[in-house]
């Protein structure tokens, strides 16, 4: 099956700083990536669903200036937390949607912040 | 909006049980159902895929089914075993832009 890999598989940092998460397809073109956050014992929730050569779109109550998204080609997004906070520690999981529209998952990314 | 249930969320079983994982959902009108195996702190794995046309979908010691009229869906695992201790994850996609809304998922435990 496809491949999609995340970096990095864990960060933690201290509030007020911000950390970048990649999400790379390695083995296929993902024009379409989607970024999911779980808390513990919690389901997927989708954060935003992110389209090569555009912006973003973000599920509703998630802000936008806080999590930069960008897909600037068709392997790779990126998700920024911006001054995070520990309400913003959680377990980040991406996608990467095939052209059969089936999606593959990355490892996910724990942020923990202090 | 599409709500995806899983109930119980925890099972625990004897190894070589057969079980049934049980998942709902509140529109019926979708394009497919997905079920995901995700170890703790771990990604997911798709284990099976099954199209709004379909009823059901097999891979090896798993079987899907899917009734959409009655918005559900069963995951069937067969003689299970202790590497089959993970959580299992229900996933719908409602609509024409292939987002997935996700069940809580059930934590399973197969005792040696």
């Amino acid at each position: 099956g496809a491949v999609v890999s995340q970096h990095p598989s864990w960060v933690i940092c201290k509030s007020g700083t911000s950390v970048k998460i990649e999400c790379r397809s390695l083995d296929f073109q993902a024009t379409t990536m989607f970024w999911y956050r779980q808390f513990p014992k919690q389901s997927l929730m989708l954060m935003a669903t992110s389209n090569e050569g555009s912006k973003a779109t973000y599920e509703q109550g998630v802000e936008k200036d806080k999590f930069l998204i960008n897909h600037a080609s068709l392997t790779l997004s990126t998700l920024t937390v911006t001054s995070a906070h520990p309400e913003d520690s959680s377990f980040y999981i991406c996608s990467g949607r095939t052209i059969q529209e089936t999606q593959y998952f990355g490892p996910g990314t724990r942020l923990l912040v202090l | 909006k599409q709500e995806v249930t899983q109930i119980p969320a925890a099972l625990s079983v004897p190894e070589g049980e057969n079980l049934v994982l049980n998942c709902s959902f509140t529109d019926s009108a979708i394009y497919n159902l997905q079920w995901f195996r995700q170890d703790p702190g771990k990604g997911l794995t798709s284990l099976l895929l099954i199209q709004s046309s379909q009823r059901e979908q097999t891979s090896g010691r798993l079987n899907a089914s899917l009734d959409k009229s009655s918005g559900r869906s069963t995951l069937y695992i067969a003689a299970s075993q202790p590497g089959d201790s993970a959580t299992y994850l229900c996933a719908v996609i409602t609509g024409a832009n292939s987002k997935l809304t996700f069940g809580k998922g059930i934590t399973l435990s197969v005792r040696p």
